[in-house]
């Protein structure tokens, strides 16, 4: 399996949304409804945002939400604050998991 | 709250076998999946492997051949073996909650993780 592919880094300002993309394909994020996405601040563990494409676990706050469409998944922020600046990661599980280079967000 | 703890030498030679043990508490390491992932300095992350309490186990392809990830579920800890290292495999080891997905349902896949092991390999 190859790596899942991100946007090095995407940016917006306080308020606006802010999407990032993640494209695989038909193998895994096409035929599966296995995408979750991580939250990673500089030298901390990740943390678990979203899961099975489209679910927020507890605690996570609502303005953060998934999606998909063929083979990519998308992560949106409505209303980015400047605690969501950090890395983030697209994974999928088809068999094994595979996760994306990582998105770099700057909140302007 | 379930916590998780990574432990094992920082430093590991070439050719040799790296050795990660982690320790859950505040829950049962029988009620889950528990997953090894690492992530090399300023990479991203890659899945290592998981590991069921009854000793069942999947490993990410490209390391099958070196990995092996067995269970303790009397000290509730499951651990890591990567064999033949190089330089490569330098990286932070992380231990994390769940990797298991079936019948629709991820079941929070890596909603625990440890805080982290700094592995280095080099002569």
């Amino acid at each position: 399996q190859s790596a899942l592919t991100q946007p090095r880094s995407v940016s917006g300002s306080p308020g606006q949304s802010v999407t990032i993309s993640c494209t695989g394909t038909s193998s895994d994020v096409g035929s599966y409804d296995y995408v979750s996405w991580y939250q990673q601040h500089a030298g901390k563990a990740p943390k678990l945002m979203i899961y099975d494409v489209f679910k927020r676990p507890s605690g996570v706050p609502d303005r953060f939400s998934g999606s998909k469409s063929g083979n990519t998944a998308s992560l949106t922020i409505s209303g980015v604050q400047a605690e969501d600046e950090a890395d983030y990661y697209c994974g999928s599980y088809a068999g094994s998991w595979v996760f994306g280079g990582g998105t770099k967000l700057t909140v302007l | 709250q379930v916590q998780l703890q990574e432990s094992g030498p920082g430093l590991v030679k070439p050719s040799e076998t790296l050795s990660l043990t982690c320790t859950v508490s505040g829950g049962s390491i029988s009620s889950s999946y528990w997953s090894w992932i690492r992530q090399a300095p300023g990479r991203g992350l890659e899945w290592i492997g998981y590991i069921y309490y009854s000793g069942s186990t999947n490993y990410n392809p490209s390391l099958k051949s070196r990995v092996t990830i067995s269970v303790d579920t009397s000290r509730n800890q499951f651990s890591l073996n990567l064999r033949s290292v190089t330089a490569a495999d330098t990286a932070m080891y992380y231990c994390a909650r769940g990797g298991f997905c079936g019948g629709g349902d991820c079941r929070r896949p890596f909603d625990y993780w440890g805080q982290g092991a700094l592995v280095t390999v080099s002569s």
